[in-house]
């Protein structure tokens, strides 16, 4: 079957870094997406990753290895606007995505 | 402003009663989706339409139905047959489906209820 971990819940300090990381499991891989979601409100496109490496923009980046199945999102100098869940996604070979159960990321000031 | 508008925001549905969400987009895009989120589970599609007047099963699409009459408007009818249907349900639109790199854009959400 298909899959994707994230953790549940992460606990961040306001200025801090945090690493939120997903693995996956697909049938087939057209890439991996980064979403940032909070609490009753529709999700934000936040990234892209098809080849093996890290993409930055701005505050975020995201890292990807296709051998281990793996990714992160590296959130720095957080603000307490980053408080949010963060939903990692795969395509898959039928071009469908592949959500995991997103990752709840609390900023303590 | 371009976007996905979703309506009504909050649902409330009564045993036997069928329900229709609203999802409309002016992206012009070609690929709506309808997703269902639940609490520690990931969005799982129910289902999604790539042109007009065509749309397919997702993983989750007994006891809900839809139709796809003009490419901005993709309603999502909750039937009675639906056991469990409280949940988020999210309206999405991508603008092309070769292009493996299109993100799926979204609607704010419906939280429907069971009264």
């Amino acid at each position: 079957g298909q899959n994707i971990d994230q953790p549940t819940e992460m606990t961040a300090t306001e200025g801090a870094i945090v690493q939120i990381n997903c693995t996956y499991q697909t049938s087939g891989f057209n890439g991996l997406f980064w979403y940032q979601q909070h609490a009753g409100e529709a999700p934000t496109f936040l990234s892209y990753n098809v080849l093996d490496g890290l993409e930055e923009k701005g505050r975020f980046s995201s890292f990807l290895s296709r051998s281990k199945g793996y990714s992160y999102l590296l959130l720095k100098e957080l603000q307490m606007k980053d408080s949010a869940s963060y939903l990692c996604a795969v395509r898959d070979s039928n071009y469908q995505l592949i959500w995991g159960a997103g990752t709840k990321l609390i900023i303590k000031p | 402003d371009g976007g996905i508008t979703q309506s009504p925001k909050y649902l409330f549905r009564k045993e036997g009663q069928n329900v229709t969400l609203s999802c409309e987009q002016n992206l012009n895009h070609d690929a709506m989706y309808w997703y269902r989120q639940d609490p520690g589970q990931g969005l799982r599609l129910i289902y999604y339409s790539q042109i007009v007047n065509d749309f397919q099963k997702g993983d989750i699409a007994e006891g809900y139905s839809v139709s796809r009459e003009k490419k901005e408007s993709f309603p999502l009818t909750v039937t009675s047959a639906q056991k469990n249907p409280t949940a988020f349900y999210l309206c999405a639109s991508s603008d092309d489906t070769g292009i493996p790199s299109q993100p799926q854009h979204f609607g704010d959400g419906t939280r429907l209820s069971i009264l």
